[in-house]
């Protein structure tokens, strides 16, 4: 089935870091998304991307559509602790609805 | 609104043993899903349902049935438990249209022992 290759698994950074992940694929997609787990509960979206070359921000989040529409990636800027979670990508095909995860990236920040 | 709402929020299960894990939205959306999440896999599509009478498998659909009476609940069932199946179960919503995004609810923990 289609994968999604997320990078790095973990990163420990300072507060006031910028963060850099991102997801390939081999597969070509439609859709890329953004989403941060808190612990104990589901995952939230932040950021969705449709088109290819698209460049979205939000707050101190930036997250790009790859132009081979095959991986995205995700900067936080200006880090602080509640940016602690797990952060996920995920893509979308032509198949509605139907999401792909990659693994995740933990994100410690200290303080 | 409450959103996506799953119940129970943990549950043990002896195997073999059955249970429905519960999934309600009240946000009038057509397209509902299960995903379970296991340590560095992220999350994986169980089955999902594009509206009310219609479901349909995920990639990873063996040991789970659904079915969607309703537009608002979409209940996944272990019909005999196995350790393997031990993680923690994700269910999410969505409008039809194009490009709105997918809500999650708070998950169900579920050990199998």
């Amino acid at each position: 089935g289609q994968q999604l290759n997320q990078s790095p698994q973990s990163m420990f950074i300072q507060e006031g870091e910028d963060v850099s992940m991102n997801c390939t694929s081999s597969s070509i997609f439609n859709t890329w998304l953004w989403y941060k787990q808190d612990p104990g509960e589901g995952p939230v979206l932040l950021i969705a991307l449709y088109k290819a070359g698209e460049l979205t921000s939000n707050g101190r989040l930036t997250a790009q559509f790859g132009i081979t529409r095959k991986d995205s990636f995700l900067n936080i800027s200006a880090s602080i602790p509640s940016d602690v979670g797990i952060y996920f990508c995920a893509a979308g095909g032509t198949s509605y609805g139907k999401l792909t995860f990659g693994q995740g990236t933990i994100l410690t920040v200290h303080p | 609104n409450a959103g996506v709402t799953q119940t129970p929020k943990f549950q043990v299960l002896k195997t073999g043993q059955s249970m429905t894990l519960q999934c309600a939205q009240d946000m009038n959306h057509e397209y509902m899903s299960w995903y379970r999440q296991d340590p560095g896999m992220g999350l994986r599509l169980i089955h999902y349902s594009v509206g009310a009478g219609i479901t349909d498998q995920g990639e990873v659909p063996n040991g789970y049935n659904v079915s969607r009476s309703t537009t608002e609940d979409f209940p996944l069932r272990l019909l005999s438990a196995a350790p393997s199946q031990t993680s923690v179960y994700f269910c999410a919503s969505k409008d039809r249209r194009e490009g709105r995004e997918q809500y999650f609810g708070p998950g169900t923990r579920l050990t199998v022992t």
